[in-house]
């Protein structure tokens, strides 16, 4: 089964400053992978999706995110960050389970 | 709006009681996943249906139950309920079984056992 590690449980940033959000999956086989935010009282929505073949995925809002098999990591970042953009933050991950696995989450503050 | 509506939004109940939470997931998505949120467990995949089949189950205890309609709307029972089940029960859905189809969450059901 797929599993994935999100290191920081919190993370906090300066508004304009660079968003670095981590993420890393187990497998020797790169799964699908995902990233999705939460915002208070609502669902999660998808920012983002890797597609095979490609190193930096665009998302939604400026995000990307950067596959590095050799780290078998999907580290999301922003290079500016809003106000708005604080959330908790979720990497997902699956494989041939056919379900998704999240990571643990990493909540995001944005200091003014 | 992920088109995915759950219902209800809250619901408060006592030990040893059953509780039915609703969805029903975007037009034209055959499957539905539903998933745990809790503070000491995170999000925790409990079942998915496709196209009114079960085809995986993930950390679901055997209290609970779901099934997908013909009309592919789903419901999760939670039955004997205990004070560790309160937490908040999502349900997403997607047009094909995982893969790279990403999902679509609805805004979950907030379950409070007292």
């Amino acid at each position: 089964a797929q599993s994935v590690t999100q290191l920081g449980s919190h993370v906090s940033v300066s508004e304009g400053a660079l968003v670095l959000l981590r993420c890393n999956y187990s497998s020797s086989v790169p799964p699908y992978l995902f990233w999705y935010v939460q915002y208070p009282n609502q669902g999660l929505q998808l920012l983002l999706k890797y597609t095979t073949g490609a190193t930096l995925v665009k998302g939604i809002n400026g995000f990307e995110a950067e596959f590095k098999k050799s780290e078998t990591s999907f580290h999301l970042t922003k290079p500016s960050a809003h106000m708005s953009d604080a959330a908790e933050y979720f990497c997902a991950a699956s494989g041939s389970a056919r379900q998704l696995t999240f990571g643990s989450g990493t909540q995001l503050t944005v200091l003014p | 709006d992920s088109g995915v509506t759950q219902t209800p939004k809250h619901l408060i109940t006592a030990t040893g009681q059953r509780v039915t939470l609703r969805c029903s997931p975007r037009s034209g998505d055959l499957s539905v996943y539903w998933y745990q949120q809790s503070l000491d467990q995170g999000l925790q995949f409990l079942i998915h249906y496709y196209n009114g089949e079960e085809r995986a189950k993930g950390n679901i205890l055997e209290r609970f139950s779901a099934q997908q309609f013909p009309d592919l709307h789903s419901e999760l029972n939670l039955s004997s309920l205990e004070l560790g089940d309160s937490a908040l029960y999502f349900c997403a859905s997607s047009v094909v079984e995982g893969g790279n189809s990403p999902l679509h969450f609805g805004n979950g059901t907030r379950l409070t056992v007292t």
